[in-house]
């Protein structure tokens, strides 16, 4: 069965800096891997979504990175904003039809 | 265009009884997928309707149950309801619902069972 590590599980940095968020997966026999932001209390706004084919996608300040044949992916946010504040999750769908295993997430916490 | 909206927002049930949570999704969007998200377990997939059949299902028993209208709408069912259902409920859309789509989610619908 599919599972999806994210480390660390919180992070604190100061605005402005560079910061980067780690996904693992056990199965590399995925279709894509999606990164999603959630704000407390509300639902997933997806940010970036690789295709197994693809080594990265990149969104203003988000770079998406996927390593398939060893199971990781990262997302780089650069110049970090307090807005930035929320809890990351990845994704990956190994059937291809919008059935994601979800990663616990990051929680992430932008000092002014 | 609208989003994906889901009602209501937050329930509250006791145990045994039953509940009906209830997903408008993006207009032209025909795949609308359920997810479960919980503390302990954190974002599981329930099932996912594409064109009013069940496609994929996931590791839930059978006590949840869903599904889709001709308009694309949705509706997911549980029954006998137990305290570890407290959870929040999202909704997902995409057009068909194919790898390269991007799932855009609802805010959720948030139950506590007492």
């Amino acid at each position: 069965k599919q599972e999806v590590t994210q480390i660390p599980a919180a992070l604190s940095v100061p605005e402005g800096e560079n910061l980067v968020l780690n996904c693992s997966f056990t199965d590399s026999a995925i279709y894509n891997l999606q990164w999603f932001r959630q704000d407390p209390g509300k639902g997933l706004t997806s940010l970036l979504l690789i295709q197994s084919s693809q080594r990265e996608q990149t969104s203003g300040r988000l770079n998406a990175s996927l390593d398939k044949s060893s199971g990781r992916s990262t997302l780089y946010i650069a110049a970090s904003q307090p807005g930035d504040s929320a809890t990351y999750l990845c994704a990956v769908d190994q059937t291809g039809a919008n059935n994601l295993f979800f990663g616990t997430g990051t929680r992430l916490t932008i000092i002014p | 265009k609208a989003g994906v909206t889901q009602t209501p927002r937050y329930l509250i049930k006791t145990r045994g009884q039953q509940v009906t949570l209830s997903c408008s999704p993006i207009s032209g969007h025909r795949s609308v997928s359920w997810y479960q998200q919980t503390p302990g377990q954190g974002l599981q997939f329930l099932f996912e309707y594409f064109s009013e059949t069940q496609r994929n299902k996931g590791n839930f028993p059978g006590r949840f149950s869903g599904r889709q209208f001709s308009n694309s709408r949705s509706e997911m069912n549980v029954s006998t309801l137990e305290l570890g259902d407290s959870a929040l409920y999202l909704c997902a859309s995409s057009f068909v619902g194919l790898r390269q789509e991007t799932q855009y989610f609802g805010p959720g619908t948030r139950l506590l069972v007492l």
